[in-house]
């Protein structure tokens, strides 16, 4: 089968930084895709990591290993407008797989 | 350029209706995909199409089918709706495969089956 795992909830302060790991299995891998989803909006494309290593985007940086089937999500300099859900994809075989979700509350 | 676009945003059914959502992709993209989304099941995968084929299709029953029209539009159908169906339904286009692209995401249209 093909599933994806990631925590359900993180919590953090305001200017700190936060990891968001996801763990995958699935057959016909070609990539691990990070989106963001606020309460009541549409999903939206943060990165992308086709190879091994690090993917850097201005706060936000992912990570793969895809001999670990492993990949994370970096946010960096928190701000309240970060909290929102993070989803992990995998690229299988012109499918997007999503995990069930990171929900992200940053405190004040 | 415009974003991708769904119709109608919302939507309230009965069970044993059947429903048609209508999605636009971005402007020269052709691959549009479909997803379920619900608190329970989280995202989940329906189908893909690529210049009104489809090339790959997820584990929902027949009752959810779709297709894609030459202009890249596509639509979904649900026939004989449940009360399970009841979810935010979204589409996604990109510019070739969903692979390796970046999938943008309509809007999204809420079906509530009563």
């Amino acid at each position: 089968g093909q599933s994806l795992e990631q925590p359900s909830e993180v919590t953090a302060v305001e200017g700190a930084i936060v990891q968001i790991n996801c763990t995958y299995q699935t057959s016909g891998f070609y990539g691990l895709s990070w989106y963001q989803q606020h309460d009541g909006g549409a999903p939206t494309f943060l990165s992308y990591n086709g190879l091994d290593g690090l993917e850097e985007t201005g706060r936000f940086s992912s990570f793969l290993s895809r001999s670990d089937s492993y990949g994370y999500l970096l946010l960096q300099e928190l701000q309240m407008k970060d909290s929102a859900s993070y989803f992990c994809a995998v690229d299988s075989s012109y499918k997007l797989i999503f995990g069930s979700g990171t929900r992200l509350l940053v405190r004040p | 350029k415009a974003g991708v676009t769904q119709t109608p945003r919302y939507l309230i059914k009965t069970r044993g209706q059947q429903v048609t959502l209508s999605c636009s992709p971005i402007s020269g993209h052709r691959s549009v995909s479909w997803y379920q989304q619900t608190p329970g099941q989280g995202l989940q995968f329906l189908f893909e199409y690529f210049s009104e084929t489809q090339r790959n299709k997820g584990n929902f029953p027949g009752r959810f089918s779709g297709r894609q029209f030459s202009n890249s539009r596509s639509e979904m159908n649900v026939s004989t709706l449940e009360l399970g169906d009841s979810a935010l339904y979204l589409c996604a286009s990109s510019r070739d495969a969903p692979v390796g692209d970046t999938q943008y995401f309509g809007p999204g249209t809420r079906l509530t089956v009563l």
